[in-house]
Formats: C-alpha cells, sequence, structure tokens
C-alpha cells in the first residue's frame, strides 16, 4: 500500500462526457503528480502541482484541468470526452525533496463508449 | 520525441538466471534514474534509482548501471525470480528544478519457474 488513494478505481462513460478523478496523496507529501498510460503506452506526464500551486505541466489537453484543494487532495476533471481519452490515470505524491521517487496509487481507469 | 526508450517489449528468462533490462535516454539533463516496477492492476512501485554522478547502484539482487557518456542505463536482476515477474520502466527525472518523472514504455519480464 503506497497510501495513496485513488477514486473511483473503474469509470466508464459516453463521449462529451465530464468526469473527475480524485487523488488523496500520502500524509505529509506536498506534491501531486498526474500521469496518463494509454494501452501499451509508457505513463505519460500530465502536471504537478505543489501545495495547492501548479508546478510542471506536461501535454495535458485543454480539455482537461486539475486543481489541489487546502487539505492537499487533487482532482483531475476531464471534460468533453473523446474514445481516446480510454487509458489508466495515475497520481502520485512525493515528499519535498529527495531522489525523485514517486509514490502511485492503483489508478483510475477511465473507459469511453 | 521519445526521451527515453526501452527497446526490448518483453524479455523471458530462466529463474536463477540473471535478467537484464536496458534504457537509452537522450535528455543530458536527467539527474536521476529510476526503475518501476508494475504489477497487473496495481500502481507502479519504487525498485531501485541511481544519480547521474553515479556509474552503479547496488541493492540486494538489483544493480542498476549508468553509462552517461552512451546515455544508456541497465537493470541487472540475479538471481532472477517468478515473483520478479512484472512490467519494468525506466524513468529519469528530468532536473533542472523539474522533479516530474519521464516513463519509458516497460518492458514486461517473464521468469519461468
Amino acid at each position: 500500500d503506497s497510501g495513496v488513494t485513488q477514486t473511483p478505481k473503474h469509470l466508464i462513460t459516453a463521449t462529451g462526457q465530464r468526469v473527475t478523478l480524485r487523488c488523496s496523496p500520502r500524509s505529509g507529501d506536498l506534491s501531486v503528480y498526474w500521469y496518463q498510460q494509454s494501452l501499451d503506452q509508457g505513463l505519460q506526464f500530465l502536471i504537478q502541482y505543489y501545495n495547492g500551486e501548479e508546478r510542471a505541466k506536461g501535454n495535458i489537453l485543454e480539455r482537461f484541468s486539475a486543481q489541489q484543494f487546502p487539505d492537499l487532495h487533487s482532482e483531475l476533471n476531464l471534460s468533453s470526452l473523446e474514445l481516446g481519452d480510454s487509458a489508466l490515470y495515475f497520481c502520485a505524491s512525493s515528499p519535498t525533496t529527495g531522489t525523485g521517487e514517486l509514490f502511485f496509487g492503483e489508478g483510475s481507469r477511465l473507459t469511453v463508449l | 520525441d521519445q526521451q527515453v526508450k526501452q527497446n526490448s517489449p518483453s524479455l523471458s528468462v530462466q529463474e536463477g538466471r540473471i535478467s537484464i533490462l536496458n534504457c537509452d535516454y537522450t535528455n543530458s539533463m536527467f539527474d536521476y534514474f529510476l526503475w518501476y516496477k508494475k504489477y497487473p492492476a496495481e500502481g507502479p512501485t519504487f525498485l531501485i534509482s541511481i544519480s547521474s554522478i553515479k556509474d552503479k547502484n547496488e541493492d540486494g539482487r538489483f544493480t542498476v548501471f549508468l553509462n552517461k557518456s552512451a546515455k544508456h542505463l541497465s537493470l541487472h536482476i540475479v538471481p532472477s525470480q517468478p515473483g520478479d515477474s512484472a512490467v519494468y520502466f525506466c524513468a529519469p527525472r528530468s532536473g533542472g528544478g523539474s522533479e516530474k518523472l519521464v516513463f519509458g514504455k516497460g518492458t514486461k519480464l517473464t521468469v519461468n519457474p
């Protein structure tokens, strides 16, 4: 158990819809990262938050947005969903400093039909 | 543009033998190189890392070698065990103040009893 909690574990929805994925980081970790893993692909970095502020941005679509709340949990909002958005979405957290080790949740599997 | 390449999608070895997983990268700014292991239906878990100023790091059965001039690293597992069967991701850290990890596509290791 990494200590990172993601909900929901599975989500099935239709094209054009909007969903919200939620992440609770490990206790004490201020950084939260979101990654997307499509079929047979590596994990693609989407966005990082640190203590409520956006720290780094990757290849995140404009239809996607995220935020980190004062209690440090984070949400990833996906809107106008397309078939190609079907993927595993991982959240990870890390301490403020260190050698780069991220602690990953079990992921949210999104299926867009 | 793939900054991190794991050219072998899969690898099969016999129990007790050595497993060697390879990773090539293009970005000279990477400052730490991490390996993650992933079982089905679970998030990636940290395995071992190496700083860019080192050429070898060992932890039990796992050793990572870094060749900066060739921009190549490898993970050696010896002796391999059936429980090592998983997908292994090479994940360098961006460096330059960024803490995000850049993942390769992974190598699926199967250790046969």
